[in-house]
């Protein structure tokens, strides 16, 4: 089954404590973004990639890393979350010749 | 940089009816994709429709169609025999050169029954 994978689903941490939240595609996509999305704001890109060690940031990178090794994958690194990071974040993938980015279910982020 | 304007934070359509949602953007490109993305409850990002900038045919998925007006930069949302799993967030959002999607605020709509 086609789809982007998103892990994990939620997830509570505390201030300062470094994590990952990992993204995988099973479509051989070029593309790849990181998306935030809160109340009010709508959502955000992050972090995008438009094929492997090609990244770029997006509106809102400030406190966030990525890295593209491998055309899977695209985690989201933040090394040292604080409580503004609190937040739904999103994953997508596509390709440019179809212009069509696929979601993956969402990550639900607390930063106490 | 390109905006997506969607000006209609709230909307309500009954049962069976029609319900056109609103997109402006602006850009200065001229390739470039459109889509319009659903969002129910559960918080999936579900694509519902996407238009090419260059093709002058409004696209048509099922109940929701476009109407795609180039130079208006406008992109609106027809879902005609509203059901109540219509009831959503929903979300256009525009696709250029870069492919990096830019979004709208989104607009709550509610399906009476």
């Amino acid at each position: 089954e086609a789809q982007v994978t998103q892990n994990p689903r939620y997830l509570i941490t505390v201030t300062g404590k470094k994590l990952t939240v990992t993204c995988s595609q099973n479509m051989n996509h070029e593309y790849m973004s990181w998306y935030r999305q809160d109340p009010g704001l709508g959502l955000r890109q992050i972090y995008y990639s438009m094929n492997v060690e090609v990244t770029d940031k997006g509106d809102v990178p400030e406190g966030y890393k990525v890295s593209r090794k491998e055309k899977r994958n695209f985690p989201l690194i933040l090394e040292s979350p604080s409580p503004n990071q609190t937040s739904l974040y999103f994953c997508a993938s596509g390709m440019r010749r179809e212009g069509t980015a696929f979601f993956g279910q969402g990550t639900r982020l607390t930063v106490v | 940089a390109q905006t997506v304007t969607q000006s209609q934070p709230e909307m309500s359509v009954q049962e069976a009816e029609t319900v056109t949602l609103s997109c402006t953007y602006d850009t200065s490109e001229s390739d470039y994709y459109l889509f319009w993305y659903k969002q129910p409850p559960s918080r999936q990002m579900i694509l519902v429709i996407r238009q090419e900038a260059y093709k002058q045919q409004n696209a048509t998925e099922n109940r929701f169609s476009v109407n795609f007006q180039k130079a208006a930069k406008s992109f609106s949302l027809k879902i005609s025999d509203s059901q109540l799993g219509d009831a959503a967030m929903y979300f256009c959002a525009y696709g250029g050169s870069n492919y990096k999607l830019t979004f709208g605020k989104g607009t709550l709509l509610t399906v009476n029954p």
